[in-house]
């Protein structure tokens, strides 16, 4: 069965530094990778995705992120963190089989601060 | 502007009284369908559809009911809500079940049942 496990329910980071969210999957079949971002009372908005083309993505507001098979992991990663990053993160996962359905790790809050 | 617009975005009600969450899309997106997010669980499906009458259950159907008359409205129904239905909920909608289609999400109701 596919899963996805965020490590670090909680990241806490100084304004400028590196930001790390760490995501590992789990699939038998080719996955298709997602990064969503929560900010306080509002919806999912997504990030990034992975599509099976290029492995290093680039999504909105300065994130990346790197598929990486051998490891099964799709890290999310900003160089320089900003106040406004602060935020629940999702990673999921989506594969054939069923209904396609996204499957989602259980979020990592990142706080930031000064 | 695209939209997953869902309603009510709070409330409070008591439990076994009926209430309904609306949902609408105005992308003309074939596939909605309904999670809810709880602490630690990250989101999990509630039910799905495919398309115009066209209904299936997710991972955690029980106590819920949906219908989908018109492609645009994907109402999520609880006909003798629980306390242990409190949650976040989101209704979701893409262009289809593909997996690398995008899925958008509403800003969340949170619906609290005492």
């Amino acid at each position: 069965a596919q899963s996805v496990t965020q490590l670090g329910s909680h990241v806490s980071v100084s304004e400028g530094a590196l930001v790390l969210l760490r995501c590992n999957y789990s699939s038998s079949v080719p996955p298709y990778l997602f990064w969503y971002v929560q900010y306080p009372n509002q919806g999912l908005q997504l990030l990034l995705k992975y599509t099976s083309a290029a492995t290093l993505v680039k999504g909105i507001n300065g994130f990346e992120a790197e598929f990486k098979k051998s490891e099964t992991s799709f890290h999310l990663t900003k160089p320089s963190a900003h106040m406004s990053d602060a935020a629940e993160y999702f990673c999921a996962v989506r594969v054939s089989g069923g209904y396609n359905k996204l499957i989602f790790g259980a979020g990592t809050r990142l706080a930031v601060h000064p | 502007e695209a939209q997953v617009t869902q309603n009510p975005r709070y409330l409070i009600t008591v439990t076994g009284k009926k209430l309904t969450v609306t949902c609408s899309q105005n992308m003309n997106h074939e596939y909605m369908s309904w999670y809810r997010q709880d602490p630690g669980l990250g989101l999990r499906q509630i039910y799905y559809s495919m398309n115009v009458e066209v209904t299936d259950k997710g991972d955690v159907p029980e106590g819920y009911k949906v219908s989908r008359k018109e492609k645009r409205n994907f109402p999520l129904i609880l006909e003798s809500p629980s306390p242990n239905q409190t949650s976040l909920y989101f209704c979701a909608s893409s262009l289809s079940a593909g997996l690398g289609n995008t899925i958008y999400f509403g800003e969340g109701s949170w619906l609290t049942v005492v």
